[in-house]
């Protein structure tokens, strides 16, 4: 049971490039989020989604899409990577009770 | 939509004092109240948590106390020791967890340090 993964930890990409971070779990857990943790700032909700094939807008939308096509993955992409996406990255994954987070995703635009 | 605030934003103790965080929400509709501890370099993990038909919820040296009429939930910290050092974050759900609305909103994180 590895609870919930993510792919890469770590990246560097230049402006303009796109990427796509993966996360899986495997409690079989209805919700999978993506946040975004800058200093000073928390956690920053960007997408979620309730269940299979289903994606919803959280508060940092923006440059940002996902998709949920099997329960157990929840991806991330970015289109067209800016300097202001630069953050660690988490997903995170619940049923009816806390939230279960990743162990992160450290992006760096340059 | 939802807005969770959280203070205080720093938090310094000595070892053996009690520390306390504070969270407001907005939404009344909220009916679930995690708390999370986020060591350095570390992923947040959850440490306690209550729901809103409960007033008060202990594990060991930790609690939670929720008031539903002022919108407030507070992390009462006992007996603190030095591993205890960590930023703690609050989060409340936009409208009632469980339901359509699944997602967390956090508040901007306390950083308690406990000097030995």
């Amino acid at each position: 049971n590895a609870g919930v993964t993510q792919t890469p930890k770590f990246r560097v990409l230049k402006t303009g490039q796109s990427m796509t971070l993966l996360c899986a779990q495997d409690m079989n857990h209805e919700y999978m989020y993506w946040y975004r943790q800058d200093p000073g700032m928390g956690l920053r909700l960007i997408h979620y989604s309730v269940g299979e094939g289903t994606t919803a807008k959280g508060e940092v939308p923006d440059g940002y899409n996902v998709s949920r096509l099997k329960k157990q993955n929840f991806l991330l992409g970015l289109e067209s990577a800016a300097p202001s996406q630069t953050s660690v990255y988490f997903c995170a994954s619940s049923l009816q009770g806390g939230a279960f987070f990743g162990q992160g995703t450290r992006l760096t635009v340059v | 939509g939802e807005n969770v605030e959280q203070h205080p934003s720093t938090l310094s103790v000595q070892e053996g004092d009690s520390a306390v965080i504070k969270c407001t929400y907005s939404d009344s509709a909220s009916n679930y109240f995690p708390w999370y501890k986020q060591e350095l370099g570390k992923r947040p993990q959850l440490i306690i948590d209550i729901r809103s038909n409960v007033g008060e919820k202990k594990d060991q040296r930790i609690a939670v106390t929720l008031n539903k009429t002022a919108k407030h939930f507070s992390l009462h910290i006992t007996e603190t020791q030095p591993e205890d050092s960590a930023v703690y974050f609050c989060a409340a759900p936009k409208g009632n967890y469980g339901g359509s609305q699944g997602n967390l909103i956090f508040g901007k994180g306390t950083k308690l340090s406990v000097k030995p």
